[in-house]
C-alpha cells in the first residue's frame, strides 16, 4: 500500500530535550515536505526536499532541521524544542513531473506537545 | 510573497443544498492552484490539480474552476460524508515551496 508513515503519532516532552520525527514514504517520490498545523494559521511549510541531499527552507523554518540521505526518509529534527513549537505537525511528498508537481500524499500527523 | 485566503471560514448546508467555497491567492507566476480534503485528525487528502485559468475539474459532487485571481469549489447536493475541512495551496513559477490558505470547515446536516 502506497503511503507516507510518521513516528511518533503523539509526543509530549519538555523544553531543551532534543528529538526527531521520523518520515518515511515507499512511493519512490523525489519531493518532500514538513508542514506544521495550528488552529486559525493552516497549514505552514517547515522545510522541503527536492531530492536526496537536497533541501531548502519553507515558510517557518527556525527551530528545526531536516536531512535527506536516503529517498524515502526524511526526519525532523528539533534540537532545543520550546513551547511555540507545539503543533500538529504532517510529513508529505509527491512525485515530480517535468516542470511541476503532483499530488502531495500527507502523513497520519504527529502531535507534539512542549511544556 | 505568496498569500491564499479562503472564505467562509465556515460553513453549514443542508443536505442537498449546494454552495460554493472560494480560495482567493496572489502569486508572482501560478504554477499551480491545488484543493484538499482534511478530516478531523487526519492528514489532508488530494482533489484537484489546476493550471491555467478557464480551467475546470470535478470530482463526484464536487467541481473546482480557476480564474486569474480566485479559485471555486462548487459543491451540488452535498451529503454529510462531505463534511470536513477543505484546503487550498499554490505553488509559485519560482520556488519549490507550497502556500496553504487557513481551511474552509464545512459541516453538512442531515
Amino acid at each position: 500500500e502506497a503511503q507516507v508513515t510518521q513516528n511518533p503519532r503523539y509526543l509530549i516532552t519538555v523544553t531543551g530535550k532534543k528529538l526527531t520525527v521520523t518520515c518515511s514514504q515507499n512511493m519512490n517520490h523525489e519531493y518532500m515536505s514538513w508542514y506544521r498545523q495550528d488552529p486559525g494559521l493552516g497549514l505552514r511549510q517547515i522545510y522541503y526536499s527536492m531530492n536526496v541531499e537536497v533541501t531548502d527552507k519553507g515558510d517557518v523554518p527556525e527551530g528545526y532541521k531536516v536531512s535527506r540521505k536516503e529517498k524515502r526518509n526524511f526526519p525532523l529534527i528539533l534540537e532545543s524544542p520550546s513551547p511555540n513549537q507545539t503543533s500538529l505537525y504532517f510529513c508529505a511528498s509527491s512525485l515530480y513531473a517535468g516542470h511541476t508537481y503532483n499530488e502531495q500524499f500527507f502523513g497520519p500527523g504527529t502531535r507534539l506537545t512542549v511544556l | 510573497e505568496d498569500q491564499v485566503t479562503q472564505s467562509p471560514e465556515a460553513l453549514r448546508l443542508q443536505e442537498g443544498e449546494s454552495s460554493s467555497l472560494n480560495c482567493s491567492y496572489t502569486v508572482s507566476g501560478l504554477r499551480g492552484l491545488f484543493w484538499y480534503r482534511q478530516d478531523p485528525g487526519k492528514g489532508p487528502e488530494f482533489l484537484f490539480t489546476l493550471y491555467s485559468a478557464g480551467e475546470e475539474k470535478e470530482k463526484e459532487r464536487l467541481k473546482a474552476t480557476l480564474t486569474k485571481k480566485e479559485s471555486f469549489l462548487h459543491i451540488t447536493a452535498p451529503k454529510p460524508e462531505d463534511s470536513a475541512t477543505y484546503l487550498c495551496a499554490v505553488q509559485d513559477n519560482y520556488g519549490q515551496n507550497f502556500v496553504f490558505g487557513p481551511g474552509t470547515r464545512l459541516s453538512v446536516l442531515p
